[in-house]
């Protein structure tokens, strides 16, 4: 069974704090991807990596910064969080071949107070 | 401008309608997805295409390449099959995503 996992569900955290999400796939795929989504706005893309060390910034990549040290995981963080980063966060992965179905993790709900 | 666009935004239907939710993109794409999103965040894929049309159960999912127009279609809709239905298109290593159709079925 295939998986995506991330390192919380739910994460309060305090203006001008760090912020590091994980997530970690088992399934040796190249390409992992970060998303933030909000109401009416959809899934934004903010980075995604397709190769061990390799990065590129996604729709709304400002504010944030991701780390690929190991094919496995990919990390998601936010240097000085802000009240507008309070969103849902999804960590997806998938193979680096054309056409493959993308999996998801289940989400960090980040709260920025 | 968007490069997916849904529609319709909001679909609200009795159980048992058979449901309609169209996607539109702009982009040379070499898959498309539809994707499902229940109330508390969990994203579910249901289909990928590149041609033609795939079944599963209830769910149909067509796509037409040359006008870049897919749907996806519930028969006999249940509340179950309420949730955030996504449409999302790849190309290259990048993935766009429409905003989403929100669905009730009512019983």
């Amino acid at each position: 069974d295939v998986k995506v996992t991330q390192s919380s569900r739910y994460l309060v955290k305090r203006t001008g704090e760090k912020v590091f999400l994980e997530c970690v796939q088992d399934m040796d795929h190249e390409n992992m991807f970060w998303y933030r989504q909000d109401p009416g706005l959809g899934l934004r893309l903010i980075y995604f990596s397709y190769d061990v060390k390799m990065k590129e910034k996604g729709d709304i990549p400002e504010g944030y910064s991701v780390s690929r040290e190991k094919k496995e995981r990919f990390s998601l963080i936010l240097e000085s969080a802000s009240t507008n980063q309070t969103s849902m966060y999804l960590c997806a992965s998938t193979s680096s071949g054309s056409a493959d179905t993308q999996y998801f993790g289940p989400g960090t709900r980040l709260t920025v107070l | 401008k968007n490069e997916v666009e849904q529609s319709p935004q909001n679909l609200t239907a009795q159980e048992g309608e058979f449901i309609t939710i169209n996607c539109s993109y702009s982009v040379g794409i070499s898959a498309l997805h539809w994707l499902q999103q229940h109330p508390g965040g969990g994203i579910v894929s249901l289909f990928m295409l590149s041609s033609g049309k795939k079944k599963h159960g209830r769910l149909i999912a067509t796509i037409n390449i040359q006008e870049k127009h897919s749907s996806l279609h519930i028969t006999a809709s249940h509340p179950r099959d309420s949730a955030v239905y996504i449409c999302a298109v790849r190309f290259n290593n990048d993935m766009r995503f429409g905003a989403g159709t929100r669905l009730t079925v009512k019983p």
